[in-house]
């Protein structure tokens, strides 16, 4: 099983509402990442997470917060986005341990949030 | 500052044809991989090539690692309707663990 599983797949909110994006894989995958993608442009890293604790965060504004209940699953939790927040939010795991396929990196199908 | 460039970034072809993407870098890369992403959908693992000069073949798609893994290309045959996409290159930097550079990506039509 190489899924990634994201919920929503789409989303519309206001600039006013909180939501949150889930992502879950059953890989037994120890690194886990959100991306945020803009139309035919590559993903852009957000945040890291490696073996449950937050190993890399790229600046993102605290209006994001990311959550790793335990290895399997991976939250971001939004409030107060802006319209320029409106893009492709990709969950993706990774094996996280040594050896050659270590950082494969496999990508769920996205959630399309639409900030109003 | 782009790491890895990626070209041609618009290709258009007519089933059948022949084509080569290109993914180039100043920086050594531990390893590198290939994604094809489909509208709406996230990117699809296509193949990691580790070693220098390391070449694999995945059905009609040639992908080649540059001897010094500074670079690398995908070479598609007899290319197919079904082979559109947006294609990315994203290289694993020997000193950035687990965070991938990704390239532009380039976007295939292969019209029927």
């Amino acid at each position: 099983d190489t899924e990634v599983t994201q919920t929503p797949k789409h989303l519309v909110m206001g600039m006013t509402n909180k939501k949150s994006l889930k992502c879950e894989q059953h890989m037994g995958h120890r690194a886990m990442y959100w991306y945020k993608q803009k139309a035919k442009k590559p993903p852009e890293l957000m945040f890291v997470y490696s073996y449950e604790k937050l190993s890399i965060n790229e600046s993102v504004p605290s209006r994001f917060s990311p959550e790793c209940p335990n290895s399997s699953l991976l939250n971001l939790h939004l409030h107060a986005l802006q319209p320029e927040d409106s893009a492709l939010y990709l969950c993706a795991s990774s094996p996280g341990t040594s050896g050659i396929s270590s950082y494969e990196q496999y990508f769920g199908p996205g959630t399309r949030l639409t900030v109003t | 500052t782009q790491l890895l460039e990626q070209s041609p970034q618009f290709l258009s072809i007519q089933e059948g044809e022949n084509l080569t993407v290109y993914c180039n870098s100043s920086s050594v890369f531990s390893s590198l991989q290939w994604y094809r992403q489909e509208p709406g959908e996230g990117p699809v693992l296509l193949v990691t090539v580790v070693t220098g000069g390391e070449v694999k073949k995945l059905k009609r798609l040639t992908f080649q690692f540059g001897d010094a893994r500074k670079d690398s290309s995908l070479h598609i045959t007899a290319a197919q309707p079904g082979d559109t996409g947006l294609y990315l290159c994203a290289g694993e930097e020997e000193t950035s663990g687990s965070r991938l550079t990704f390239g532009e990506g380039t976007q295939l039509t292969v019209n029927p």
